[in-house]
């Protein structure tokens, strides 16, 4: 049972360079998140998504987009890297509000 | 807006030392409170969930309480081993908003 995953696990960017991060989840999971990890700081909600072709801000969306065109993936895209999104991403799922959340193992992101 | 505390901060003790977690929260309407591990490297990993309604819950070693009115929670680790080292998140789910998790208690049980 694979759970959450999270693709990739590490990868380096110079400033300007856009990416995806890739999030599958196999547990049917409604509820899906995006946050980031910094030290200090903690995790922040980038954004979320209640169900299949829907997404929602969170704490700190700014340079970041989602989609969620299938209800078991979870995309997180960095459309002009800037080295302030030097972070850990994870991913999250549940099935409904409130409710546990199960994680990836996050993908270390740097950008030069 | 809903601010979540934890202290210590970092916290080493011997094995089999019985140990205390502690979680603050700034606001009391709250959905339910969860614990969470986090080992380095990892995600987290969902440890206990207590209900608003309840005072308590339990889970092998592990004892988590909640006083809504006081905005605490604690964690209660019986008999620690070097596998408890980890860190500890606490989090709250407010009412109608998303989850606001504590910087976390990093825990090292020395064998």
């Amino acid at each position: 049972n694979a759970g959450v995953t999270q693709t990739p696990k590490f990868r380096v960017l110079k400033t300007g360079q856009s990416m995806t991060l890739l999030c599958a989840q196999d547990m049917n999971h409604e509820y899906m998140y995006w946050y980031r990890q910094d030290p200090g700081m903690g995790l922040r909600l980038i954004h979320y998504s209640v169900g299949e072709g829907t997404t929602a801000k969170g704490e700190v969306p700014d340079g970041y987009n989602v989609s969620r065109l299938k209800k078991q993936n979870f995309l997180l895209g960095l459309e002009s890297a800037a080295p302030s999104q030097t972070s850990v991403y994870f991913c999250a799922s549940s099935q409904s509000w409130g409710q546990p959340q199960h994680f990836g193992d996050g993908t270390r992101l740097s950008i030069l | 807006k809903q601010e979540v505390t934890q202290i210590p901060a970092a916290l080493s003790v011997p094995e089999g030392e019985n140990l205390v977690l502690n979680c603050s929260f700034t606001d009391s309407a709250i959905y339910n409170l969860q614990w969470f591990r986090q080992d380095p490297g990892k995600g987290l990993t969902s440890l206990l969930l207590i209900q608003s309604s309840q005072r308590e819950q339990t889970s092998g070693r592990l004892n988590a309480s909640l006083d809504k009115s006081s905005g605490r929670s604690t964690l209660y680790i019986a008999a620690s081993q070097p596998g408890d080292s980890a860190t500890y998140l606490c989090a709250v789910p407010p009412y109608g908003q998303n989850f606001v998790f504590g910087p976390g208690t990093r825990l090292s049980v020395l064998p």
